[in-house]
């Protein structure tokens, strides 16, 4: 089993749209979790951070987490085109390693 | 400069060449890190320093030789490198032992080895 799973993608949603982007994890222990966005030939840059379960909005972006279900999920309303970029979910493990997925690539058609 | 920042942007090296990527950070943070990232892969940690020790060595060939000289710069020599070791070579920074440890970017090297 891998230690931090997502979708490769590509996922394709219309402009306006919900974007559900899903995210599993190995570890139980874990408590921090993140969201990246990395365009294409660029460098992951932070989206969310979450550390308690429940639901953390942020503008359009929302991240859930549910540490019994080992998951975490991250959902953008209102989908535009400059949302379409590869999402790395990233889990800080019990020992202090990071872990990330390997991405989902999101394409946001206009 | 602000936020964390890496020289040179591209390089491309042969088999034989010794080059060394730069990274600093201006963020303050205690803790710097070099991830891999390759093609289709996840993100790859390589190195992690704390309070400028060496605290992780992800089993990372000896071709690749970390140096930490303080804690706002971090350096990755390279030497004899293979050609599947081109890929894109990240930096990252963070305050360890803060709330959730967030770890921020620098723009990353491209990395091309004939």
């Amino acid at each position: 089993q891998k230690e931090v799973e997502q979708n490769s993608g590509p996922l394709s949603v219309p402009e306006g749209a919900i974007a559900s982007l899903n995210c599993t994890y190995s570890d139980r222990g874990s408590q921090s979790f993140f969201w990246y966005r990395q365009y294409s030939g660029k460098s992951p840059e932070l989206i969310m951070s979450i550390y308690s379960n429940g639901d953390k909005e942020d503008g359009r972006f929302t991240a859930q987490l549910n540490k019994a279900s080992q998951y975490v999920s991250l959902l953008i309303r209102d989908s535009q085109p400059s949302d379409s970029a590869t999402y790395l979910c990233a889990v800080k493990f019990w020992g202090g390693k990071l872990i990330f997925g390997q991405g989902t690539e999101l394409s946001v058609k206009p | 400069e602000t936020g964390v920042t890496q020289t040179p942007r591209h390089l491309v090296m042969g088999m034989t060449n010794k080059k060394s990527l730069k990274c600093e950070q201006h963020l303050g943070h205690n803790a710097m890190y070099w991830y891999k990232q390759s093609a289709k892969k996840p993100l790859e940690l390589m190195f992690v320093y704390s309070l400028e020790e060496r605290v992780e060595n992800n089993s990372v060939p000896s071709r690749f030789s970390p140096e930490c000289p303080n804690s706002s710069h971090l350096f990755l020599h390279l030497h004899t490198l293979q050609p599947e070791d081109s890929a894109l070579y990240l930096c990252a920074s963070s305050q360890a032992q803060s709330t959730g440890d967030t770890q921020y970017f620098g723009p990353g090297t491209r990395l091309t080895v004939l």
